[in-house]
């Protein structure tokens, strides 16, 4: 079936360090890709998506590409600050023609960032 | 992006009684309604799907009488906790799409947090 995997975390960077979170998906069909970002005692917020192959995402200085050939959506940033301290999920999700209407989500990375 | 409201933003309750919990899409019609779990610490548990005028499809595991989902109008969906028990205490999540988007998006709400004592 249709899953998504992403580093284990905690990660903890120090601020102005560049960041990676890797994603990888299995899935048939094209699945949208997407990050959300979630801070503690909150919702999810959506922080970036892209809806085919090499279509990149980009938001407050995040980015990721969709990579079919690799199967990745891997989260980058170029400097973190503190504020950016929260858990980020990777999740991809397929249209009611491609196999049902739901979002799959990755486990999370819990990303710590020290002043 | 749409905004999906949750009603209330947290409960506590006592031990046997029943909760319901409003998600509610305020700009866009939704034709998809979502219910997820969270425990701490883990990821989102897809709970159920529901569609506008059907009734709800559970994911495997989850008590369908226990977990009553009723998604009677384009904007409003509802979960109720049936005699509640310490156990079903989490933070439950709905997100809210439509089957017509080309983008396969759902929008999130805030969360509802459960505490059953």
């Amino acid at each position: 079936g249709d899953s998504v995997t992403q580093m284990e975390g905690p990660v903890t960077l120090s601020e102005e360090a560049f960041l990676t979170i890797n994603c990888t998906y299995t899935a048939t069909g094209y699945p949208s890709l997407f990050w959300y970002v979630q801070y503690p005692g909150e919702g999810l917020q959506l922080l970036l998506k892209a809806t085919k192959a090499d279509d990149k995402g980009s938001n407050k200085g995040f980015e990721a590409t969709y990579r079919k050939e690799t199967t990745s959506f891997h989260l980058e940033k170029g400097s973190v600050q503190v504020s950016d301290s929260a858990v980020y999920f990777c999740a991809l999700s397929k249209g009611p023609s491609t196999g049902g209407f739901k979002t799959i989500f990755g486990a999370g990375t819990r990303l710590f960032v020290k002043a | 992006g749409a905004v999906v409201s949750q009603h209330p933003s947290w409960v506590i309750c006592k031990s046997g009684t029943s909760v319901k919990i409003e998600c509610r899409s305020l700009d866009f019609q939704a034709t998809t309604m979502f219910w997820y779990r969270q425990f701490p610490k883990q990821s989102l548990m897809l709970m159920a799907t529901s569609n506008e005028g059907s009734k709800a499809t559970y994911e495997q595991g989850v008590e369908k009488d226990k977990f009553l989902i009723n998604h009677a109008s384009l904007t409003l969906s509802t979960l109720t906790v049936t005699s509640a028990h310490p156990e079903d205490s989490s933070f439950y999540i709905c997100s809210a799409g439509n089957q017509l988007s080309s983008y396969n998006e759902q929008f999130f709400g805030p969360g509802t947090r459960l505490t059953v004592l």
